[in-house]
């Protein structure tokens, strides 16, 4: 099956710095997404990017399909950013979602 | 409702015992997934449903494990005779988009098996 990679696997920040996450997956995808697990386990949706680039405050994520790489971007950073970052794909005619194993952020005052 | 809801939020049993876990999907979401996610680890899938269609069984990992679904409405996971490293959170998701859509997950049930 596909193999998804992420890295850095563990990332500690001051609040207000900047952070760059990548997820490598080893196919082509036809859905790719970015997941925040807070503390709580509770998993947010952050992106829906299967090709191109998106923003979202802060946030922002770009794929490159055909280089088979996704990127989240994290700007002045917040404490309530911690937590461990997800990046999950699915394949053409699959239903699941493969997730990689995710990369787990600190922000430290 | 307003997102993913799922019951218990944590259910301890003895080991041996049967337990049944339940979601609510985002009203409207034709998609159910279920996942699993073991301390410090990623999520695993387990079984998704799409409308009528057969469920995709394909990552229950025994036969211990199994799953229903009325219609577009709620889920249920039943785990029968319990083992110790079913301890795991499970976790529910949605979709507006069969397959291809953004999933939405609800906040688990954290079971531990004694």
């Amino acid at each position: 099956g596909i193999q998804v990679e992420q890295s850095p696997p563990d990332l500690i920040l001051q609040e207000g710095a900047n952070s760059t996450l990548r997820c490598n997956f080893s196919d082509s995808v036809n859905n790719l997404q970015w997941f925040h697990q807070n503390p709580w386990g509770q998993l947010i949706n952050l992106f829906y990017i299967p090709s191109g680039t998106k923003q979202n405050g802060r946030l922002s994520a770009t794929t490159v399909a055909t280089e088979r790489y996704s990127l989240l971007y994290i700007s002045s950073s917040q404490t309530t950013d911690s937590g461990v970052y997800f990046c999950a794909v699915l394949t053409g005619g699959g239903n699941k979602l493969t997730f990689g194993t995710g990369t787990q952020l600190k922000v430290e005052l | 409702g307003a997102g993913v809801s799922q019951s218990p939020s944590n259910k301890v049993t003895e080991k041996g015992k049967d337990v049944e876990l339940r979601c609510d999907p985002i009203s409207g979401h034709t998609a159910l997934y279920w996942y699993r996610q073991r301390l410090g680890q990623g999520l695993e899938f387990l079984i998704y449903f799409q409308g009528n269609s057969a469920p995709d069984k394909s990552g229950l990992p025994s036969d211990r494990f199994s799953a229903e679904r009325t219609g577009e409405s709620v889920s249920t996971l039943t785990i029968q005779r319990t083992q110790q490293e079913d301890s795991a959170v499970y976790l529910c998701a949605s979709s507006a988009v069969p397959g291809q859509g953004r999933q939405y997950f609800g906040p688990g049930t954290r079971l531990t098996v004694t």
